[in-house]
């Protein structure tokens, strides 16, 4: 079935630096997204969400980017922090289809000191 | 406020053993969501309860089963268990049915370990 794919498993990054990762979604009929940071022990912790009908959306050191010609999805994280350092997935959900969230295998980043 | 809690954090069974996840939402929220996380993987879909009634069912044999209570609690049963059920069970809670203007929060998980 359709499902949502990222481009790097793992991402290494100096501190301070800005983190991009990459998210693949296939199903066009996905109306909204949200990327998940889960850290060693613990279950996944919201980071920001976004609706089709927008191609961007900035929180706290957050920004992702939907782009729906080539069903990509981004999360940019700027000036990198060791407390970065976790598992990232991307999520999408059919709105019309309840809550259910179809996760991608994950991006691990690593922030370098 | 307290966030999504799971019991037990931790849980070793054998083969054919049946097990009982239990869940208790955000204070509010009515919807309550399990997932099933292999390690190294992202979490899958298991089932979604709103309201007490089921609201989605994923791609999961017969063996798992879920309920949930008027205090919008849940639990997760697994019967029969098998090697392949090892996993981090996650549940997460939401506001309404739907996800707008209301995202999932996700509790710290069970792991269960089938031996």
């Amino acid at each position: 079935g359709e499902s949502v794919g990222l481009h790097l498993p793992t991402l290494s990054v100096q501190e301070g630096d800005n983190s991009i990762i990459n998210c693949a979604y296939s199903n066009s009929a996905s109306d909204y997204f949200i990327w998940y940071k889960q850290e060693s022990g613990k279950g996944p912790q919201f980071i920001i969400d976004i609706r089709s009908n927008m191609d961007k959306r900035q929180g706290q050191r957050v920004t992702v980017l939907l782009n729906k010609t080539v069903k990509h999805l981004s999360l940019q994280i700027a000036a990198t922090q060791p407390g970065d350092s976790a598992v990232y997935f991307c999520a999408e959900n059919i709105g019309r289809g309840g809550n259910k969230l179809t996760f991608g295998g994950g991006t691990r980043v690593l922030v370098k000191p | 406020d307290a966030g999504v809690t799971q019991s037990p954090t931790h849980l070793i069974k054998t083969r054919g053993q049946q097990v009982t996840l239990r869940c208790s939402p955000i204070s509010g929220h009515k919807s309550v969501s399990w997932y099933q996380q292999v390690l190294g993987q992202g979490p899958q879909f298991i089932f979604q309860y709103y309201e007490k009634e089921e609201r989605g069912r994923g791609n999961f044999p017969d063996r798992f089963s879920a309920r949930q209570f008027p205090n919008y609690s849940s639990e997760l049963n697994v019967n029969a268990l098998l090697l392949g059920d090892s996993a981090l069970y996650l549940c997460a809670s939401s506001q309404g049915q739907g996800l707008y203007n209301s995202p999932l929060h996700f509790g710290n998980g069970t792991r269960l370990t089938v031996t």
